[in-house]
């Protein structure tokens, strides 16, 4: 069974640090992986999709890392925000087109 | 696309009423799913369906929990009767193929039941 954990639970960053989030993932067999971002009471928007085939994607200050043999995919933000204030969730498309998520990552970027 | 509309976006019931949550996915999309967020659990995955199929209900808590889809653009999840544990906020997404392209999830429905 597909677990996937996500470190650390919550961060607190000055305005303009880098970010650095970081997933796990049990089981290597995945098909793809999807970093999403949850504002308070809203729902889901998509952030970076990288397939297993690929190392990274980028989009403006966002990179996802994928290291399928290790399991493990990162997040980068660059030069924080406070409107970067979130939870970050990683989620992992594995046989079945199942997505297992993992519990978050809940972002304050202080001004 | 308007993307994935679930309704209603917040939903208050008492105790034993029947609750039915509604979505329609991306037009073109062959695969629906159903999540439930809570804070204890994070987001599971309730139930899947492949063209109007369901193919993977093993993440339905309870017989008192129900999916159905019967066209490709509206599913429904009822919960009859409903409990105080049933409170969560309940997603609907859809994808298309094997999910190459990605999920695409609604805004969710908040239940709360007293």
């Amino acid at each position: 069974k597909q677990e996937v954990t996500q470190i650390p639970a919550a961060l607190s960053v000055p305005e303009g640090e880098n970010l650095v989030l970081n997933c796990s993932f049990t089981d290597s067999a995945i098909y793809n992986l999807q970093w999403f971002r949850q504002d308070p009471g809203k729902g889901l928007t998509s952030l970076l999709l990288i397939q297993s085939s690929q190392r990274e994607q980028t989009s403006g200050r966002l990179n996802a890392s994928l290291d399928k043999s290790s399991g493990r995919s990162t997040l980068y933000i660059a030069a924080s925000q406070p409107g970067d204030s979130a939870t970050y969730l990683c989620a992992v498309n594995a046989a079945g087109n199942k997505l297992t998520f993992g519990g978050g990552t809940r972002v304050l970027v202080k001004p | 696309d308007a993307g994935v509309i679930q309704s209603p976006r917040h939903e208050v019931t008492e105790m034993g009423q029947e609750v039915t949550l509604r979505c329609k996915p991306i037009s073109g999309h062959d695969y629906l799913f159903w999540y439930r967020q809570t804070m204890m659990r994070g987001l599971e995955l309730l139930i899947y369906f492949n063209n109007n199929v369901p193919i993977d209900d093993s993440g339905m808590p309870e017989d008192r929990f129900s999916a159905k889809m019967p066209n490709a653009s509206f599913s429904t999840l009822k919960i009859q009767p409903s409990e105080p544990r049933d409170s969560a906020v309940y997603f609907c997404a859809s994808s298309f193929g094997t999910g190459y392209d990605g999920y695409t999830f609604g805004s969710g429905t908040r239940l709360t039941v007293v």
